[in-house]
């Protein structure tokens, strides 16, 4: 079976654009989120999705959105890009339910800007 | 506050045991995770404890303490491959992940 697969793998922006990031969850689980993760630090929560809903939302910036669709593949977008937003943008995915409680993670897009 | 503290690196010898320790203070509790993270990939799941105690998956166990807020990761009969970044995470009443800064972990021949 698949795993989280994500696009792009890389990406370079200059500062004010705005970007999105696609997910696609394993085939079957219907929540969804979105992490920030820094060199040298562990990663920062952004958003979560369940069943098309937001769930969660971490401390960023409006800048930041997401959406989940009827799939529940995702995207996040990020405007106004600053240069601090060069970070990985790892997705995860997981199975609702007792029993399940761990997320998979994708390989991530490496978001640099310049 | 919500927050997790674990060693920043670590170094071991190859075939011994090392033993990776993290503290928490979070509001609401649902479960301390471990995951393992190569340089420039995405993190592995290892192991979820949600009960006071000691589970044990091949080379690797996990114990935790919700009393103490406290977990450690040991890591038996070390291989190069072993090396990585280990990532402590709780999950808190809302199921989302917070997560400390990692554990770089070092093998030596």
């Amino acid at each position: 079976d698949a795993g989280v697969t994500q696009s792009p793998t890389h990406l370079i922006k200059t500062r004010g654009q705005h970007v999105t990031l696609r997910c696609s969850p394993i085939s079957g689980h219907k929540s969804v989120s979105w992490y920030q993760q820094v060199l040298g630090q562990g990663p920062q929560f952004i958003f979560q999705y369940y069943e098309k809903e937001e769930r969660g939302r971490g401390n960023f910036p409006d800048r930041f959105s997401a959406r989940q669709f009827p799939n529940y593949s995702s995207e996040l977008n990020v405007n106004a890009l600053l240069l601090g937003d060069s970070a990985l943008y790892l997705c995860a995915s997981r199975l609702e339910g007792a029993g399940h409680m761990a997320q998979y993670f994708g390989p991530g897009t490496r978001l640099l800007v310049l | 506050g919500q927050n997790i503290d674990q060693p920043t690196e670590m170094t071991a010898t190859e075939g011994a045991i090392v033993q990776i320790n993290c503290t928490y203070q979070t509001s609401g509790f649902n479960g301390l995770f471990w995951y393992q993270q190569h340089a420039g990939e995405a993190p592995t799941f290892l192991s979820y404890n949600v009960l006071d105690g000691l589970e044990e998956k091949g080379r690797f166990s996990s114990f935790l303490s919700r009393s103490k807020g406290y977990s450690y990761l040991l890591l038996k009969e070390l291989q190069m491959k072993d090396s990585a970044s280990y990532l402590c995470a709780t999950m808190d009443s809302n199921y989302q992940l917070i997560w400390g800064a990692g554990t770089k972990l070092i093998i030596k021949p």
